[in-house]
C-alpha cells in the first residue's frame, strides 16, 4: 500500500530566508510524487512533480523538490521565502502503476516579516 | 477553460437527508477522484475513476456513492447523511500526472 508522511505540522521562516517542508513516502513501485499548495478557502494548485530524471525538480513560484530514493524523501525547498509563500503544503504520492494518488496531512508554511 | 467545476459552493444538510455533490472537467480526462478536507486535515480519497463506466473505492467510501456515465461528469451521492460527513469536498482529474481540483464543496450536516 502507498502512504505519505509530512511530519511538520507547521514551519514558520523569517522572509528571505530559505524554507524546506519535509515528506517521506512508501510504494511498492516506482513512485510518481507531486506537491500541492492550499490558500485559504480554495482548492489545491499543483506545485511540481517528480516522475523519473533528474532528483532536483523545479517548479512554480521559485519552488524546488530534491527526490532521493534511499531516503524515501522528496522535501520541498525554496532558497528565499516570501510572505506570500504562507499557505498550507500537500505532498503526494501515486505508486507509478496505479491509478489512485495518496496526500499527506499537510504542513501549514508561515512566513513572517 | 473552466477546468474542474463543482456544485454547490455550499450546503447544509439535517441527518438524515440526502443529496448529489455535482463535478465536471471539460479537459477529456479518464481519471476523475473525490476528496474530503476535515478542519485543519489532509485530503482523503473518498472513490476514484478510471474512465466512463469504471469506479473504485478509496480510503473512506462509506457513507458515499458515485457514479460516471460519462467522461465529463463524476457526481459524488450521500445517503442518510450524517454529522461524521461535514467536510470540504474536492473533486480533481487528471490527464497523464498532476490532478487539477475543483474549488469545493462546503457541506455541513446538523
Amino acid at each position: 500500500a502507498q502512504s505519505v508522511a509530512q511530519p511538520e505540522d507547521q514551519v514558520n521562516v523569517a522572509e528571505g530566508n530559505p524554507l524546506t517542508v519535509k515528506c517521506t513516502y512508501s510504494v511498492s513501485g516506482n513512485p510518481y510524487l507531486f506537491w500541492y499548495v492550499q490558500y485559504p478557502n480554495r482548492g489545491l494548485q499543483f506545485l511540481l512533480k517528480y516522475i523519473t530524471g533528474d532528483n532536483l525538480v523545479k517548479g512554480s513560484y521559485g519552488f524546488e523538490a530534491e527526490f532521493n530514493k534511499s531516503q524515501t524523501s522528496f522535501h520541498l525547498k525554496k532558497p528565499s521565502a516570501l510572505v506570500s509563500d504562507s499557505a498550507l503544503y500537500f505532498c503526494a504520492v501515486r505508486d507509478g502503476s496505479a491509478s489512485k494518488i495518496i496526500f499527506g496531512s499537510g504542513t501549514r508554511l508561515s512566513i513572517r516579516p | 477553460n473552466a477546468g474542474v467545476t463543482q456544485t454547490p459552493k455550499f450546503r447544509i444538510l439535517k441527518i438524515g437527508q440526502s443529496m448529489t455533490l455535482q463535478c465536471t472537467q471539460d479537459m477529456n480526462h479518464n481519471y476523475m477522484y473525490w476528496y474530503r478536507q476535515d478542519p485543519g486535515m489532509g485530503l482523503k480519497l473518498i472513490y476514484y475513476s478510471v474512465g466512463a463506466g469504471i469506479t473504485d473505492k478509496g480510503e473512506v467510501p462509506n457513507g458515499y456513492n458515485v457514479s460516471r456515465s460519462t467522461t465529463e461528469d463524476f457526481p459524488l451521492r450521500l445517503e442518510l447523511a450524517a454529522p461524521s460527513q461535514t467536510s470540504v469536498y474536492f473533486c480533481a482529474s487528471r490527464s497523464s500526472y498532476e490532478q487539477y481540483f475543483g474549488p469545493g464543496t462546503r457541506l455541513t450536516v446538523t
